[in-house]
């Protein structure tokens, strides 16, 4: 079946440390996108990409980089400059701009 | 700035009862309009869409959603709900103008009584 893999499901970071979250799907979608969760605020945009090797960042991209050199894959790196980094992140990709976003399960991410 | 209000953070429903979600958003052209829904510890499931045409769009497990573009608004129904149906609801906007980037509502999350 097709779909959005995000690993891992739990993660903890110590403090002054980057950490990676993995973001692959199988659908054959060219947008991909990153989302921030915390309760009662919604999703929050990150940062997407609509093609392979460009992306831009969403409403709060400071302290996150990403990547996209393969159509399948969008990791989120969490950098020590993200002062708050405990939220729930959600990975989505769409067939193309504009067109419905799938959802991963998500990667709980929080400070040990 | 774009924004997209959900008025009720919490609805208790009972099971059989209907159900109304409210989605109201402020953008100056023609949004593309989405309702999804969230399980604890899950992704999102799109539950439905609003692009263009037919202002009463069906979507997935019975939900039902009105566009109406004098009230800026995309409710979502539901005639009769079931205990699954327990979950937090999110409406979210998209414009063509903004890259068709997605703006979020903080969320509804409703509780389904015996």
């Amino acid at each position: 079946d097709g779909g959005i893999t995000q690993s891992p499901k739990y993660l903890f970071r110590k403090e002054g440390q980057n950490v990676t979250l993995s973001c692959e799907q199988n659908l054959n979608h060219d947008a991909m996108y990153w989302y921030r969760q915390d309760p009662g605020q919604g999703l929050r945009l990150i940062y997407y990409s609509q093609i392979v090797n460009d992306f831009q960042k969403g409403d709060i991209a400071e302290g996150y980089s990403v990547s996209r050199e393969k159509k399948e894959s969008f990791p989120l790196t969490v950098t020590s400059a993200q002062k708050n980094p405990t939220a729930f992140y959600l990975c989505a990709s769409s067939r193309t701009k504009g067109q419905p976003q799938h959802f991963g399960d998500g990667t709980r991410l929080s400070i040990l | 700035a774009q924004s997209v209000t959900q008025p009720d953070i919490h609805i208790t429903v009972s099971e059989g009862a209907s159900l109304e979600l409210r989605c109201n958003y402020s953008y100056g052209a023609t949004p593309y309009l989405f309702w999804y829904v969230q399980s604890p510890g899950q992704g999102l499931q799109l539950l439905l869409k609003y692009f263009s045409g037919d202002t009463l769009v069906q979507g997935i497990k019975g939900f039902e959603a009105e566009f109406k573009r004098s009230q800026s608004s995309f409710n979502l129904r539901k005639p009769s709900v079931h205990w699954s149906d327990a979950a937090e609801y999110f409406c979210a906007v998209g414009e063509r103008s903004n890259d068709y980037k997605l703006s979020f509502g903080a969320g509804t999350t409703v509780t389904v009584r015996a």
